[in-house]
C-alpha cells in the first residue's frame, strides 16, 4: 500500500514529440504528488508538484493530469527537447506530519534530436 | 538563496570502515530526509531528521544511522561497510510537511 507504480522504465521520442509518464497508487492517505528530473551525476530537482483537490497543472511545457479515483497521475512533457533527456521520478507524500517520500522506480527519457 | 550541500562529493571505503556523510539544509527548513539510490532499487528512504529528532525511518538495518543538529545541518553514519552499500547518497530538505523537498548533489560512496 506505500508502493508509487511508475511506468514505462525507460521512453524514447522524438524531438518535438509528447512524452508520457504514468504512475499510480494505493494509499488514498498521499496527498502531495511531485515530479523530480535527474541528470546523470546530479540529484533529483523538482520540475512540477500537485495536490489531490486539482486535476491538472501545467508548468511551461509540463503538465501534470491527476485522477483521484483512479488514483493514478501522470506526466505530459510537451515539444520533448535533446534536453529534456533525463530520468524521472514520480513520487508521493503520506499525510500527517510525515515528510516521509515514496518514490516511483524511475523512467528514462531519451529525445532523439 | 543556496540550495542544499552535502560533504564530500566522492568516497571510496573499504568494506568493514565506517563513513559519515554530511548534509547542510537550505536555510529555513528544518527538516532533512536521507535516501540512498542504486541502480537496482532506486530511491529508498533512509530516515528523516526533524528538529533533531528521528521522525520516520526506512527499512535499513542498524548500521545506518544519523542525527541531526540544533542548526539543522545533519549527518549520516554507516558503520562495518559492506559492498552492497555502494551508493549514491541524497540529502533532502523541506520546510514543512507536505512541502516541496530539495535534493542535494548527492554523496557517491563506492565500497571496495
Amino acid at each position: 500500500q506505500q508502493q508509487v507504480k511508475q511506468s514505462p522504465q525507460s521512453l524514447i521520442v522524438q524531438k518535438g514529440g509528447i512524452s508520457i509518464i504514468n504512475c499510480a497508487y494505493e494509499n488514498t492517505a498521499f496527498d502531495y504528488f511531485p515530479w523530480y528530473q535527474q541528470f546523470p551525476g546530479k540529484g533529483p530537482a523538482l520540475l512540477i508538484a500537485i495536490r489531490p483537490d486539482v486535476s491538472e497543472k501545467k508548468e511551461g511545457r509540463f503538465t501534470i493530469s491527476f485522477n483521484k479515483s483512479a488514483k493514478q497521475f501522470s506526466l505530459h512533457i510537451m515539444d520533448s527537447q535533446p534536453g529534456d533527456s533525463a530520468t524521472y521520478f514520480c513520487a508521493a507524500s503520506l499525510a500527517s506530519g510525515t515528510y516521509k517520500y515514496i518514490f516511483g522506480t524511475g523512467t528514462r527519457l531519451k529525445v532523439l534530436a | 538563496k543556496a540550495g542544499v550541500t552535502q560533504t564530500p562529493r566522492y568516497l571510496i571505503k573499504t568494506r568493514g570502515q565506517q563513513v559519515t556523510l554530511s548534509c547542510s539544509p537550505i536555510s529555513g527548513h528544518r527538516s532533512v530526509s536521507w535516501y540512498q539510490q542504486t541502480p537496482g532499487q532506486g530511491l529508498q528512504f533512509l530516515f528523516e531528521y526533524f528538529s533533531e529528532t528521528q521522525r520516520n525511518k526506512g527499512n535499513f538495518p542498524g548500521r545506518f544511522s544519523g542525527r541531526q543538529f540544533s542548526n539543522s545541518r545533519s549527518e549520516m553514519n554507516v558503520s562495518t561497510l559492506e559492498l552492497g552499500d555502494s551508493a549514491l547518497y541524497l540529502c533532502a530538505s523541506t520546510r514543512r510537511a507536505g512541502a516541496e523537498q530539495y535534493f542535494g548533489p548527492g554523496t557517491r560512496l563506492t565500497v571496495t
